[in-house]
């Protein structure tokens, strides 16, 4: 069980362009999501908390007018990255928190995103 | 804020033990995490410790001391497929909830 799930898992887009990656609790509720960027030999940086029917809260230097987080449902939350830049290149993971079990601050990882931009 | 501290790489040989430190500081510590990441895969949850002293499982254990902003990954018994990243993660309660930050990783290099 708890099972996370993310597509694409590799993308390459032009600069300019906007890029959306979802992600999915596929075998239980998530009331919440988390979207992190890791660079590469860097660990996660967490860059959002994004709960089911409200706002996602951003981390201090992430632009949420760039980073668009839309949690729409309790098994979806997705991340698009408005006009992408080759420094937005990076390994976006999300990962979920399971409302009925597991531990109260446990999160299951998805397999992560791999951007690169052109 | 949160300050997380463990070395950036290590080596150990195969069937050897090795331990991977981690401190930290933090405010509305909730709990610690260890994580192994392969190159390009996500985390995957290795142990969890919330109470002071040793979590055994399997070939994998590790400590926390809460006053001492402690903790270590034990790994007995290594293998070669443990050559990978470990990442001490520690939770903490904020007014947003929950929130896992994380340490920069360690490196273990195992060699035969």
């Amino acid at each position: 069980g708890a099972v996370v799930s993310q597509h694409p898992s590799r993308v390459i887009c032009k600069s300019g362009t906007s890029v959306k990656i979802e992600c999915r609790s596929l075998d239980f509720q998530a009331t919440t999501m988390f979207w992190y960027r890791q660079f590469p030999k860097q660990s996660l940086m967490l860059m959002a908390t994004s709960n089911e029917g409200s706002k996602a809260t951003y981390e201090q230097g992430v632009e949420k007018d760039k980073f668009l987080i839309n949690h729409a449902s309790l098994t979806l939350s997705t991340l698009t990255v408005t006009s992408a830049h080759p420094e937005d290149s990076s390994f976006y993971i999300c990962s979920a928190r399971d409302r009925g079990h597991g531990l109260d601050n446990e999160q299951f990882f998805g397999p992560g995103t791999r951007l690169t931009v052109l | 804020g949160q300050n997380i501290d463990q070395p950036t790489e290590m080596t150990a040989t195969e069937g050897a033990i090795v331990q991977i430190n981690c401190t930290y500081q933090t405010s509305g510590f909730n709990g610690l995490f260890w994580y192994q990441q392969h190159a390009g895969e996500a985390p995957t949850f290795l142990s969890y410790n919330v109470l002071d002293g040793l979590e055994e499982k399997g070939r994998f254990s590790s400590f926390l001391s809460r006053s001492k902003g402690y903790s270590y990954l034990l790994l007995k018994e290594l293998q070669m497929k443990d050559s990978a990243s470990y990442l001490c993660a520690v939770s903490s309660l904020t007014g947003g909830g929950n929130k896992l930050t994380f340490g920069t990783g360690t490196q273990l290099k195992v060699e035969l």
